[in-house]
């Protein structure tokens, strides 16, 4: 299986601060990654998927990159609204599996 | 409006068996990859189960011969068997719609989730 680690596990931040997250795959998974976000009592939303591709209605502050087994979301200015725990998940090869989570926190 | 429903979480003791379902509404499952994912108490994501629009299952090796994915066409619902259930398998069950770009890449649409507490 596929281990997906994520760096930091939690982040204290300021609004407007530039936030990146870090995630490593334990082999190559190509660009077959997707990052979420998810608040306290809710599901999961989807923020970009193919490692880099935004989906529709994330706001461009929003951008992933990466390849192979290193992967980054980076926050461009944090909003209030981006208070929340972000995952990785591979989607190279079966069973599918998501990092341990990055929470990012007010400083 | 896309939208999933869970239901059929509750309390179990151990060794027994739950189904969930999912309803879902302005799209048809039998056309789209659904997944479960799940979630302990205060811990990460955990994915569980996908099918395929042909059929095609594939299962978390923490569930393989324990939880069955299925589908109703008519019904538009997805289902969750769960069987020999353990203390392990306590968690928040989402239900999801994958966004598929000739193959999955990320779930664009979850449900609100139903919980599933196994202990005596």
């Amino acid at each position: 299986d596929i281990q997906m680690t994520q760096s930091p596990s939690i982040l204290s931040a300021s609004i407007g601060d530039r936030v990146t997250i870090t995630c490593r795959a334990s082999q190559s998974i190509s660009a077959w990654l997707a990052w979420y976000q998810q608040k306290p009592g809710k599901a999961p939303k989807l923020l970009i998927y193919k490692a880099s591709s935004l989906e529709s209605g994330v706001p461009s502050r929003f951008s992933g990159s990466g390849s192979g087994t290193e992967f980054t979301l980076t926050i461009s200015s944090l909003q209030p609204d981006d208070f929340a725990t972000y995952y990785c998940q591979q989607y190279n090869s079966y069973p599918l599996t998501f990092g341990g989570g990055t929470k990012v926190a007010i400083k | 409006e896309v939208q999933l429903v869970e239901s059929g979480g509750g309390l179990i003791q151990p060794g027994g068996s739950l189904r969930l379902s999912c309803a879902a509404s302005g799209f048809t499952v039998s056309n789209n990859y659904m997944s479960w994912v799940r979630q302990a108490p205060g811990r990460g994501l955990e994915w569980v189960s996908i099918i395929y629009s042909d059929g095609t299952t594939y299962y978390a090796d923490s569930v393989k011969g324990r939880f069955t994915i299925s589908r109703d066409n008519s019904k538009n619902t997805v289902y969750l068997q769960m069987n020999s259930l353990r203390a392990e398998d306590t968690a928040m069950y989402y239900c999801a719609r994958e966004k598929v770009e000739a193959t999955s890449v990320g779930i664009d649409c979850w449900g609100q989730g139903t919980l599933v507490t196994v202990s005596s």
